[in-house]
């Protein structure tokens, strides 16, 4: 079964343009869920979509947004970029819900803005 | 405001002794409690997990212990190997469908 995967694995933009990530998640699960990921900070939740749905949100500004396709793919967006976005965001992807679920992780998007 | 935390940034173990994390959360609501390892350039992996109605959850070399009355937990991991050299992070969520909150991970060294 092929894992989770994530595209593009880097990427480097410069302050107020806007990025899209995107999420493929493994197959046949229906909960996708964002963190951003800095040094000291740890995983920070973003959001969780769920039949493409958004079913939980984080404590980040409106600059980031997501959404999910009808086969479980995700993407997430972020416009006006400033330096603090600069980050590793990571997918995971799990069957229903995440809290007591194992979610299972891509490999991320390196983000860095200058 | 950190709901989890995990007040070693680092951690060095022996190979063969045993390694112990800590974890403290301030949400008496958190239900599910779980511990994932990252490894450089990779995405988390899960590793072991606890509900509240249990104080103590064993696979293999890894144990993690609940207590509810302190707001605390712990992975132990015994005999710690090299290969266990790796951030691991502590995370908790209400309910089965509420947003999984992390601790800000611990980076475990193993000696050889």
């Amino acid at each position: 079964k092929a894992g989770v995967t994530q595209t593009p694995r880097y990427l480097i933009k410069t302050r107020g343009q806007q990025v899209t990530l995107s999420c493929s998640p493994i197959s046949g699960h229906r909960s996708v869920s964002w963190y951003q990921q800095t040094p000291g900070q740890g995983l920070q939740f973003l959001f969780e979509y769920f039949s493409e749905t958004q079913r939980n949100k984080g404590n980040f500004p409106g600059r980031f947004s997501g959404r999910q396709f009808s086969n479980s793919r995700s993407e997430m967006n972020v416009s006006t970029l400033e330096l603090g976005d600069s980050a590793l965001y990571l997918c995971a992807s799990s069957l229903y819900g995440t809290g007591d679920n194992e979610q299972f992780f891509g490999p991320g998007t390196r983000l860095t803005v200058l | 405001d950190q709901q989890v935390k995990q007040n070693s940034p680092s951690l060095s173990v022996q190979e063969g002794r045993i390694s112990i994390l800590n974890c403290d959360y301030t949400n008496s609501m958190f239900d599910y409690f779980l511990w994932y390892k990252k490894y450089p350039a990779e995405g988390p992996t899960f590793l072991i997990s606890i509900s509240s109605i249990k104080d103590k959850n064993e696979d293999g070399r890894f144990t993690v212990f609940l207590n509810k009355s302190a707001k605390h937990l712990s992975l132990h991991i015994v005999p710690s190997q090299p290969g266990d050299s790796a951030v691991y992070f502590c995370a908790a969520a209400k309910t089965s469908y509420d947003k999984v909150i992390f601790g800000p991970g611990t980076s475990l060294s193993v000696i050889p």
